[in-house]
């Protein structure tokens, strides 16, 4: 399964975007890189995924590089409601029809007013 | 609609005892996940139950183990509870488990204290 490395934390300034840098330089060609995020004391709360292409939704942009061995989680304009624990996780592969999630360490962000 | 729900919220248990927690997906789906939440070791994947049969498996030794229903409901249980086993357990449910991809919605989970 392949691993993921993320920095422990990071601080953004209210308003400002916040890039989360992730490595996923084991990465397979057919897993997915999925974002997911946990504020205090929650569950895990899901936010984006992508394969190759870049993705946007409602909130977060996520860029994967050409060679998918890293991407980038984007919050446009980060708010003090988006202080939380960001997971970058690798779908990791198994038999046919089984998956499992294997989660990292994470990225503390911390939003700044 | 209802999200992931699990109960009890919290629970404080002895030494040597068992646990039993459950989970109740969202309706409509078939695939029930379980992680162990601790401060040292983070979120780590304990089993997946699909259509009741478990389809993968964490690295935990065979104290935990799970069950899955016909409503999709599902249960974890934990024998000869050790203080380490002191954690947040949560549950997450999706639509399918397949080799494409879904997502998965997590619970609050249950916060567990072994003493």
């Amino acid at each position: 399964d392949a691993k993921t490395t993320q920095p422990p934390s990071m601080d953004c300034a209210e308003g400002r975007a916040a890039n989360l840098p992730c490595n996923h330089s084991t990465i397979s060609g057919n897993e997915y890189v999925y974002w997911y995020r946990q504020i205090h004391s929650q569950g895990p709360q899901y936010i984006i995924h992508g394969l190759k292409n870049n993705e946007t939704n409602e909130m977060a942009s996520l860029i994967i590089t050409e060679d998918r061995k890293s991407s980038t989680l984007i919050l446009p304009h980060a708010t003090l409601r988006d202080t939380a624990v960001y997971y970058c996780i690798v779908r990791g592969g198994g038999t046919s029809g089984t998956y499992k999630y294997i989660f990292g360490t994470g990225t503390r962000l911390k939003v700044l007013a | 609609k209802a999200g992931v729900t699990q109960t009890p919220r919290y629970l404080i248990k002895t030494r040597g005892q068992q646990v039993t927690l459950s989970c109740s997906p969202i309706s409509g789906h078939r695939s029930v996940s379980w992680y162990q939440q601790t401060p040292g070791q983070g979120l780590q994947f304990l089993f997946e139950y699909f259509s009741e049969t478990q389809r993968n498996k964490g690295n935990f030794p065979g104290r935990f183990s799970g069950r899955q229903f016909s409503n999709s409901r599902s249960e974890m249980n934990v024998s000869t509870l050790e203080l380490g086993d002191s954690a947040l357990y949560l549950c997450a449910s999706s639509l399918v488990s397949s080799g494409t991809f879904y997502e998965q919605y997590f619970g609050p989970g249950t916060r567990l204290t072994v003493t």
